[in-house]
């Protein structure tokens, strides 16, 4: 059974700090590996999306990572800002594209 | 440009009581999901459809019923309501299988069973 973790569940930066979010992921038998934003109270927005056969997506200040063969995706924020203060979800896709998430992770940036 | 629509947004129900979620998409996806959200415990898979008319089982699907009558719409049911299924539920669809499949979200049925 596929399992996903992110560790932290929360955290806390200045504004204008880089910032890595990770992922770990236990089965490498994986379509793609999708970032998701959620707002509190709102839906799940698709930030990155990292086919299996790919290493890295950039999208502005975003840019995620994905090694399959450890199991470990990445989702690096430059100069992180407070807009940016959000529950970040990452998610792998295995058969008939069904996905399975983590927890998320609570970011909060502090002006 | 709608994507996919979740009706209702809220409802509280009664324990024992029934209803029915409605999911509809217009981007001509043959995939669909219900998800819920359970703090602490992330997004889990309740019921899919890979095509109008089919319906399989997810990760947590004790309680709830689907139907996809319509390629359009996957509708999730419960027929008697448990407290253990207050949640918020989210739909899902995408456009086939594969690693450049995208999936699209709804805004989510907050689900309260008192």
């Amino acid at each position: 059974k596929q399992e996903v973790t992110q560790i932290p569940a929360a955290l806390s930066v200045p504004e204008g700090e880089n910032l890595v979010l990770n992922c770990s992921f236990t089965d490498s038998a994986i379509y793609n590996l999708q970032w998701f934003r959620q707002d509190p109270g709102k839906g799940l927005t698709s930030l990155l999306l990292i086919q299996s056969s790919q290493r890295e997506q950039t999208s502005g200040r975003l840019n995620a990572s994905l090694d399959k063969s450890s199991g470990r995706s990445t989702l690096y924020i430059a100069a992180s800002q407070p807009g940016d203060s959000a529950t970040y979800l990452c998610a792998v896709a295995g058969a008939n594209s069904k996905l399975t998430f983590g927890k998320g992770i609570t970011l909060s940036v502090r002006p | 440009n709608a994507g996919v629509t979740q009706t209702p947004k809220f409802r509280v129900l009664k324990t024992g009581q029934s209803m029915t979620l409605l999911c509809a998409q217009d981007m001509n996806h043959e995939y669909m999901y219900w998800y819920r959200q359970d703090p602490g415990m992330g997004l889990r898979l309740i019921h899919y459809s890979v095509g109008e008319g089919t319906t399989a089982k997810g990760e947590v699907p004790d309680g709830y019923n689907v139907s996809r009558l319509k390629k359009q719409n996957f509708l999730l049911g419960l027929e008697s309501a448990a407290p253990s299924q207050t949640s918020v539920y989210f739909c899902a669809s995408s456009h086939n299988t594969g690693p450049n499949t995208e999936a699209f979200f709804g805004q989510g049925t907050r689900l309260t069973v008192v």
